[in-house]
């Protein structure tokens, strides 16, 4: 079955402490994995889609990675406006026509950063 | 401002209301879904539409029933909700057909429903 697990379920950091969000993942095979923030009262705003293992994409202090079966999400020096939290969703390769839309998502990582 | 406009942001009613939550995108795509969102579970797909037809329905219960007039606007008609039909619902849109870099979904802010 189809999963995507991230972790840790929370995380606090101080302003300045770099640290990474795991996305792990279970498909028959990917077609994009895709990084969204989420902040209260809001809706998920997409940051980052990867396609092939090794692909790396930056955004300003956010930096994903992907391998074949986990993407990491760095943050570094992160400052207190980056708190949210962090989504990661999946698209497999279609197994049949017409079902190549779905996502697969976690939970999230709930990212809290103290000035 | 992502370009995908919820409204209402805000809704309480009780379950022998009927109302309706609403979403308009201004970026020109073609597949719009709606989504739920609740605590502690991932998001949930409920519908998929692509050139205004139906092609998903995730076995969500009759209570819900989607809408979708033209491919900028979407509606979700709820009737006899139960409490547990509380929770967030999101819209988003994507350009279906585009190449992989492209085909991303971008979501409004919701509609925070509460059912009493």
């Amino acid at each position: 079955e189809d999963q995507v697990t991230q972790s840790p379920e929370a995380l606090r950091l101080q302003e300045g402490e770099s640290s990474s969000l795991n996305c792990s993942y279970t498909v028959s095979g990917l077609r994009g994995l895709f990084w969204y923030r989420q902040d209260p009262g809001k809706g998920p705003e997409f940051l980052f889609t990867l396609y092939s293992a090794g692909e790396e994409k930056e955004k300003e202090r956010l930096k994903a990675t992907l391998t074949k079966k986990e993407s990491f999400l760095h943050i570094t020096a992160p400052k207190p406006e980056d708190s949210a939290t962090y989504l990661c969703a999946v698209q497999a390769t279609p197994l049949r026509a017409g079902n190549n839309r779905k996502l697969i998502w976690g939970l999230g990582t709930s990212l809290a950063v103290n000035p | 401002e992502t370009g995908v406009t919820q409204t209402p942001r805000h809704l309480v009613m009780g379950m022998t209301n009927k109302k309706s939550l609403k979403c308009e995108q201004h970026l020109g795509h073609n597949a719009m879904y709606w989504y739920k969102q609740s605590a502690k579970k991932p998001l949930e797909l409920m519908f998929v539409y692509n050139f205004k037809e139906q092609t998903e329905n995730n076995s969500v219960p009759s209570r819900f029933s989607p809408e979708c007039p033209n491919s900028s606007h979407l509606f979700l008609h709820l009737h006899t909700l139960q409490p547990e039909d509380s929770a967030l619902y999101l819209c988003a849109s994507s350009r279906e057909g585009a190449p992989l870099a492209k085909n991303i979904q971008y979501f409004g802010a919701g509609t925070r429903l509460s059912v009493l």
